[in-house]
């Protein structure tokens, strides 16, 4: 079956640093990966999407980037925190063990940017 | 406007009896599917069920059910005797069609669900 590491769990960051969420992914191959934030009370926004080996697709513009350097692993990344980038960041793939429907998360990493 | 939406911020419900969440949606897709999942404090998101645009039963997994009236464009998560561990966010999503062979899934806003003892 499919799980999904993420790291940190917590993670406080000041303004205008960088970051870097790593998320690596196993039991599958070739995995459509996703990345989703959650701001505090809200539901979840999708921020990038992978099919595959270095291609990404970003849904909303914003001060994050996101890479693929491996089948198996994903990286979402700014060079200058905001403010307004806190809150919970998860990693998701396509669930591969009831159907092909819905997603298998991380267990997520909750940033505060200070 | 909202693809999906949950109108109810905040519900109790009393241990050990059913509680209604929820659910509306809006997509103009013939095929698509509904999911609930439930975030406890942990932050975790975990699936319950899922239902597909064309299954006529209505989904169930244990003591979640999923209250699928297609004409009204509505997903209802039903969750009978209720425990105390059943206390979290509850949320409704949506797959709908998409091109670039990629699964897009639109999440509501969520429910905050307490059991009282």
């Amino acid at each position: 079956s499919q799980t999904i590491h993420q790291w940190p769990a917590t993670l406080v960051q000041p303004v205008g640093s960088p970051l870097s969420l790593e998320c690596t992914v196993e039991g599958t191959s070739n995995p459509n990966l996703y990345w989703y934030r959650q701001a505090a009370g809200r539901g979840l926004q999708l921020l990038f999407y992978s099919v595959g080996i270095g291609q990404i697709s970003s849904e909303v513009p914003q001060n994050l980037s996101a890479s693929r350097p491996q089948d198996r692993q994903f990286i979402l990344s700014s060079k200058k925190l905001l403010l307004s980038d806190s809150g919970f960041y998860l990693c998701a793939t396509k669930r591969s063990d009831r159907g092909t429907y819905g997603y298998t998360f991380g267990s997520g990493t909750r940033l505060t940017v200070v | 406007a909202q693809k999906i939406t949950q109108t109810q911020p905040g519900m109790f419900v009393q241990e050990k009896e059913a509680v209604t969440l929820d659910c509306t949606y809006d997509t103009s897709d013939q095929s698509y599917g509904l999911f609930w999942y439930k975030q406890p404090s942990s932050g975790e998101m975990i699936f319950l069920i899922y239902q597909g645009s064309y299954d006529e039963q209505n989904a169930t997994e244990g003591r979640y059910s999923l209250n699928f009236q297609k004409a009204r464009k509505s997903a209802n998560l039903v969750i009978s005797a209720s425990q105390l561990g059943d206390s979290a966010m509850y949320f409704c999503a949506m797959r709908e069609s998409s091109s670039g062979g990629y699964q897009k899934v639109t999440f509501g806003i969520g429910t905050k669900l307490q059991v009282i003892p």
